[in-house]
């Protein structure tokens, strides 16, 4: 079973503060996607990466960063996080079908 | 951009009531996946359709790849209290952006006991 785990299930964090959210798959997958999720939004994509040290932007990339040194791990980065920025963030990994694998996600609160 | 309509946006229904819903999209997919959300979880994949026509179960699912390409059916059949959650569809974007998946704004299921 492809396992997809996530740092953290809730943070809770201030305005201005550096955030990194932590993703690391287990099946050697090439490809790492971030997403956040809002009601009534549905699924947007952040940022993905399909190899190490390569990371292209999703639809919506403005106000975050992210870092692929290792296969397995893909870091999302809130350089200065603010309240609109309270959501709920989705790691995704795939192998060489289009089949994505998601993990429990991230709460993120920022006050 | 390519979309994804999803039918109904909600539903309630009875435990035991078999049910159905749909996703369309405004142009060809040639993958149809199908995942379902329980609360304050990620989503987890149920079905993926690779050729039009195709029927795949799944337990008490069922997902339909339509044949025009434009639309896959999910259906669960007897359903229990914990088929609560949401159900989503997404496809690969085509071209350049392979990558990526679009997603459906999903269908939000009750189960009422």
């Amino acid at each position: 079973d492809v396992k997809v785990t996530q740092s953290s299930r809730y943070l809770v964090k201030r305005t201005g503060e550096k955030v990194f959210l932590e993703c690391v798959q287990d099946m050697d997958h090439e490809n790492m996607f971030w997403y956040r999720q809002d009601p009534g939004l549905g699924l947007r994509l952040i940022y993905f990466s399909y190899d190490v040290k390569m990371k292209e932007k999703g639809d919506i990339p403005e106000g975050y960063s992210v870092s692929r040194e290792k296969k397995e791990r893909f870091s999302l980065i809130l350089e200065s996080a603010s309240t609109n920025q309270t959501s709920m963030y989705l790691c995704a990994s795939r192998g060489n079908s289009y089949e994505q694998y998601f993990g429990p996600g991230t709460r993120l609160t920022v006050t | 951009g390519q979309q994804l309509n999803q039918s109904p946006q909600s539903m309630f229904i009875q435990e035991g009531e078999d049910v159905s819903m749909n996703c369309t999209s405004s142009s060809i997919f040639n993958t149809w996946l199908w995942y379902k959300q329980d609360p304050g979880e990620g989503p987890v994949l149920l079905i993926a359709l690779y050729k039009a026509g195709e029927l795949t179960s799944n337990g008490r699912l069922t997902a339909q790849f339509g044949i025009t390409r434009k639309d896959s059916f999910l259906n669960i059949s007897a359903s229990i209290p914990s088929d609560v959650g949401i159900y989503f569809c997404a496809g690969p974007y085509s071209g350049a952006g392979s990558y990526q998946l679009t997603f459906g704004k999903g269908t939000k299921l009750s189960v009422i006991p």
